[in-house]
């Protein structure tokens, strides 16, 4: 099983400021990698597959980078809306599939 | 637009099968291109894949589950449904049910659509 590892667990960002969230795979997920935001009582939401591609109507301000194990979402000026926890998901495991989370972030208000 | 609605009883006692559906509107299971999911997160945890199945009824399963997960599907409903047997309080959770479109090569990508979740209690 790929283990998805996040850093840092909790992160504390004024408004307006760039928040960088990091993903670690124990083994090359190559850009099978997806980030998801989930705000409290909601379903996750895709932003970034592939590594770096936005998802449909995701805001530009939102970019994600890397490849094989070391990845990275940057918010680039953070709005009070992108305040919530952001999972990263390898789906390189194939086959058979064995799709893996992080334990996720938490990006709170400073 | 795609939603996903997941239905199913929110308690189930300790031995017995937990059992939710998911109805899909917006698109036809049966149009292929996607595989539709189970995922489920335990309260104020992370996410876990429970499994896919493809509208042809193929299926994958997380291993660490397999042994207990059935997932089904029924075209003629636009509904994919989850049976987990034998549940414990350590399955207590919310499922969501998802869509993941399918890559070039056949395999899972990244889940676009997601249901709002439903919460599952285990306990008597």
């Amino acid at each position: 099983e790929i283990v998805m590892t996040q850093s840092p667990a909790t992160l504390s960002v004024s408004p307006g400021e760039r928040a960088t969230l990091s993903c670690r795979a124990s083994q090359s997920v190559s850009s099978n990698l997806a980030w998801y935001q989930q705000k409290p009582g909601q379903a996750p939401r895709l932003l970034i597959y592939g590594a770096s591609t936005r998802a449909t109507g995701i805001p530009a301000r939102f970019s994600g980078s890397g490849s094989g194990t070391e990845f990275t979402l940057t918010i680039s000026s953070l709005q009070s809306e992108d305040f919530a926890v952001y999972y990263c998901q390898q789906y390189n495991n194939w086959p058979p599939p064995m799709y893996t989370f992080g334990q996720g972030t938490k990006l709170e208000i400073k | 637009q795609v939603q996903l609605q997941e239905s199913g009883p929110g308690l189930v006692k300790p031995s017995q099968t937990l059992s939710l559906t998911c109805t899909v509107s917006g698109g036809s299971i049966s149009s292929g291109g996607y595989y539709w999911s189970w995922i489920r997160q335990h309260p104020g945890k992370g996410l876990e894949w429970i499994g896919y199945i493809y509208y042809s009824g193929s299926t994958y399963y997380n291993p660490s589950l397999k042994s207990r997960v059935t997932i089904s599907v029924d075209t003629s409903k636009n509904q994919f449904s989850l049976k987990l047997s034998s549940v414990t309080a350590a399955d207590t959770a919310v499922y969501y049910c998802a869509r993941a479109q399918i890559s070039e090569l056949g395999t899972a990508m990244a889940s676009d659509y997601w249901g709002q979740g439903t919460l599952v209690t285990v306990s008597s």
